[in-house]
């Protein structure tokens, strides 16, 4: 089935540094690729979204783009900020069944 | 406009106890999700509601979950009798309408503490 594999943590940067959290997924047909965010004590909330191929997603500085020919969907930003402290998910919706599947997600940490 | 509300947010029992968690979606959403987030994993699956008719609950252990959406809103998800293992969030999720470019809508989700 349809899945979907991110980059373990936890990943712990200072205040400035550039954010890479690798993404590659397994699917059939044409799935539509998500991050989803989860701060500290609140619920999931999506961050960004491509639903086709070359599509660039953006979102409070994050980008990520759907590279079908990689099978990725990496997520950066340029300069984190204490603020951009979370769990980040990545995830599909499967053109089959539309099935949201999700990765383990990734913990960033970002020091002052 | 108020998102997806859940209750409670926190819940301890012992195994073999049975609890339920309320959901209420966005207004206007057709479609409500219940999904579990094991501890260092990502959210799975296990119900899918279309309106109040069920689409997918594929991955929802009918021996001891089940769920319901009677008039097409809110929603419950009981397990009974609970096990160890049942020890996750449980989210709510809501999305307008289904397709693979729709953007679900998650509660805080209800912690469950199984002893």
């Amino acid at each position: 089935g349809d899945s979907v594999t991110q980059m373990e943590g936890p990943v712990t940067l200072s205040e400035e540094a550039f954010l890479t959290i690798n993404c590659t997924y397994t699917a059939t047909g044409y799935p539509s690729l998500f991050w989803y965010v989860q701060y500290p004590g609140e619920g999931l909330q999506l961050l960004l979204k491509a639903t086709k191929a070359d599509d660039k997603g953006s979102n409070k500085g994050f980008e990520a783009t759907y590279r079908k020919e990689t099978t990725s969907f990496h997520l950066e930003k340029g300069s984190v900020q204490v603020s951009d402290s979370a769990v980040y998910f990545c995830a599909l919706t499967s053109s089959n069944d539309y099935k949201l599947s999700f990765g383990a997600g990734t913990t960033v940490t970002v020091r002052a | 406009e108020a998102g997806v509300a859940q209750s409670p947010r926190y819940k301890i029992i012992e195994k073999r106890q049975s609890v339920a968690f309320w959901c209420n979606p966005i207004s206007g959403h057709a479609t409500l999700y219940w999904y579990q987030q094991i501890l260092g994993q990502g959210p799975k699956l296990l119900i899918q509601f279309q309106n109040n008719g069920v689409v997918d609950d594929s991955q929802l252990p009918k021996d001891r979950f089940s769920a319901e959406r009677l008039k097409g809103v809110d929603s419950t998800l009981k397990i009974q009798p609970a096990k160890l293992e049942d020890s996750a969030v449980y989210l709510c999720a809501s999305s307008a309408g289904t397709g693979a470019q729709e953007t679900q809508y998650f509660g805080p989700g209800t912690r469950l503490l199984v002893l």
